[in-house]
């Protein structure tokens, strides 16, 4: 079935690059996402990639897909503390389902 | 920008009482969806909505939850029933401008649903 891990937590330094990592199970996925989680708000979507792109850059934010590990991760360079959320891989498919990963908390440290 | 919008932003019912969620899709969206997330879970997909009908739905939506596109610009969710284990936030998305498969879904600030 479809499945999409993600570690649950992640700390970085401000002003360091954050690296927040995905896997899946199902490789027949036609788009691929991050979404954005703040504090009691709803899910912002930040950037999404194609299922036959390898890397998407989009200002701070840099996704790569490795297909073959079926791989995703997120990049977002220069964090700062706004950029402190919980942050959901997703993938959906060809009946437009998205399914969700547990999602990563981003903690920003001074 | 055109968004997506629910109301209420929280809803608080009795046990075995009805609710209905609403939620006013982007415009000229096609695609209508349901997702709910539990404090502390994943967000889990419930159901799907195009052209007056259900397109897909999850084990998670029985006969407990329906929804409805009233007139040309909400879309509903009702639980007739709710049960405890009902209480989370629930996610309304839209989709598909062109009708295209797999069109990004932009979601709403979602209606946090306690039930007591």
């Amino acid at each position: 079935g479809e499945d999409v891990e993600q570690s649950l937590f992640l700390s970085v330094r401000e002003g360091d690059s954050s690296v927040i990592n995905c896997t899946y199970t199902d490789s027949s996925s036609t788009y691929l996402y991050w979404y954005k989680q703040e504090p009691g708000a709803g899910l912002q979507l930040l950037t999404y990639i194609f299922s036959n792109m390898d890397m998407k850059q989009d200002q701070r934010l840099t996704v790569l897909l490795n297909k073959k590990d079926k791989h995703l991760s997120l990049r977002i360079a220069d964090t700062q503390t706004g950029d402190s959320a919980i942050y959901f891989c997703a993938e959906s498919f060809r009946d437009d389902k998205i399914i969700f990963g547990k999602g990563t908390r981003l903690h920003i440290l001074p | 920008e055109p968004e997506v919008t629910q109301t209420p932003s929280h809803q608080v019912t009795q046990m075995g009482q009805e609710v209905i969620l609403r939620c006013v899709p982007i415009s000229n969206h096609l695609y209508f969806y349901w997702y709910r997330q539990i404090l502390g879970q994943k967000v889990e997909f419930l159901v799907s909505f195009y052209n007056n009908e259900i397109s897909e739905k999850s084990e998670i939506f029985d006969d407990q939850f329906s929804v409805e596109r009233p007139d040309g610009s909400n879309f509903t969710l009702k639980i007739r029933s709710t049960k405890l284990e009902d209480s989370a936030m629930y996610f309304c998305a839209s989709s598909g401008a062109t009708g295209g498969l797999a069109d990004t879904q932009y979601f709403g600030p979602g209606t946090r649903l306690t039930v007591l």
